[in-house]
């Protein structure tokens, strides 16, 4: 059965720190990690990583996939309040065509 | 270019009443899903469809029913609604999980009391 974790499941830090989250997965057939920011309603997008190595970057957010370890990270620099929503991360199963979520780790970003 | 659109986005019923909810798209993407997501669960997959007529069963299928007779509309039916069912539900779709991310709809608040 394919599987997302995500750690830590929460995390409070003080306004201008730098935090990392992590996703570990176990997906058949798997193609694509993606990382979403959901704040109060639907979840919007950030990354989608296919290649191992590969940073993909945007603004303070930075992301990378390592696909022999079975794991991706997601990086915040110096944060800001605004940053403060629930992080989740998916494993696209290409066989079945489906998205599996993490439980998501709840970043809160204090002044 | 409305995306995805969720009907009704709140609703309370009673336990052992019946309803559907409602999720259409207009990019025309293949493929469709119905999550849950409850406190400290993240996202549930529930059942998913890979195109018109298809459907197939998520994590936590039990209790739910769906249908895809159009492509651009997929819907979730709860026969005989449970306190157990009480979540916030959303519905994505996605064009390829390989080539572009899923997309969102803004959910449907249900509570069954």
């Amino acid at each position: 059965e394919d599987k997302v974790v995500q750690s830590p499941l929460s995390l409070v830090v003080h306004e201008g720190d730098t935090v990392t989250l992590n996703c570990s997965y176990e997906v058949t057939n798997f193609r694509s990690l993606l990382w979403y920011k959901q704040e109060k309603k639907a979840p919007t997008f950030l990354f989608m990583l296919t290649s191992s190595g590969i940073e993909k970057k945007s603004g303070r957010l930075s992301s990378i996939l390592d696909k022999k370890e079975l794991f991706s990270i997601l990086n915040i620099t110096a944060t800001q309040t605004g940053d403060s929503a629930v992080y989740l991360c998916a494993g696209g199963n290409q066989g079945a065509q489906k998205l599996v979520f993490g439980q998501g780790t709840r970043l809160t970003i204090n002044p | 270019n409305a995306g995805v659109t969720q009907t009704p986005k709140f609703r309370v019923l009673k336990t052992g009443q019946s309803m559907t909810l409602l999720c259409a798209q207009d990019m025309n993407h293949e493929y469709m899903y119905w999550y849950r997501q409850d406190p400290g669960m993240g996202l549930r997959l529930i059942h998913y469809s890979v195109g018109e007529g298809t459907t197939a069963k998520g994590e936590v299928p039990d209790g739910y029913n769906v249908s895809r007779l159009k492509k651009q509309n997929f819907l979730l039916g709860l026969e005989s609604a449970a306190p157990s069912q009480t979540s916030v539900y959303f519905c994505a779709s996605s064009y390829s999980v390989g080539v572009r991310e899923a997309f969102f709809g803004q959910g449907t608040r249900l509570t069954v009391v």
